[in-house]
């Protein structure tokens, strides 16, 4: 059975990089789509973004300009950068799986709360 | 961006009832609808994909319906385990967006 793990430092201070790592085990990690998704404090959940397969990746638009997916890794690892955090950033990060051939998210990680904050 | 509307925000139901709660997207986004449950500290959970396909291993009293604008999951029978809160998200687009959730409440 597939497991996610998301990984990083709780805090952030504001106008930093929040970075996060996403490991999963239990299964093939280079025929997925894997997506990062986030709640903030009482608020509903919000895509920030996905890798393929292949490498590619997909953003929010409203996230583009400070995000970074990358991955698929030989450590079965995919990883968010976000930059230039400020307060409204600070959410529950979590790591889910499209399984190929589809888009909604099968499996999902705990998640990671993260706070920014000086 | 196509924006999900989920009705109500809230929902004050008794073990046993019925429940149905309600999504609209503002564009035709055909069947490309799923249902999560999401409990305090806890993932998302896969209930309903593809608008109405029932996701492997959770209980049948969860269904869902509807197709291009208007769509409903539906609870036949409220278990204690199920007081939690309700999303949709759309994936027609390349934008992947959730509703803004519905907690079901006793």
């Amino acid at each position: 059975q597939v497991q996610l793990q998301e990984s990083g430092p709780g805090l952030v201070k504001p106008s930093e990089t929040l970075s996060l790592t996403c490991t999963v085990s239990g299964d093939s990690i280079n025929i997925h789509t894997w997506n990062w998704v986030r709640q903030p404090p009482g608020k509903g959940l919000e895509w920030i973004g996905c890798v393929y397969y292949n490498g590619n990746t997909n953003y929010n638009p409203a996230l583009k300009s400070r995000v970074t997916i990358s991955g698929p890794t030989s450590k079965n690892q995919v990883s968010l950068r976000l930059n230039s955090v400020t307060a409204a950033d600070t959410a529950v990060y979590y790591c889910a799986r499209a399984a190929a051939g589809r888009t909604d998210f099968d499996s999902w990680g705990q998640g990671t709360q993260v706070t920014v904050s000086s | 961006d196509i924006q999900m509307t989920q009705s109500p925000s809230t929902l004050s139901a008794s073990v046993g009832d019925r429940v149905t709660i309600t999504c609209r997207a503002n564009e035709n986004i055909a069947s490309w609808l799923a249902w999560y449950q999401k409990k305090p500290g806890k993932a998302p959970k896969l209930l309903i994909y593809k608008a109405s396909y029932l996701e492997s291993g959770v209980p049948s009293r969860f269904s869902g319906s509807g197709s291009g604008t208007e769509f409903t999951l539906t609870i036949s029978s409220l278990q204690p385990d199920d007081f939690a809160t309700y999303f949709c998200q759309q994936y027609s687009s390349s934008l992947l967006t959730f509703g803004g959730g519905t907690k079901v409440e006793i």
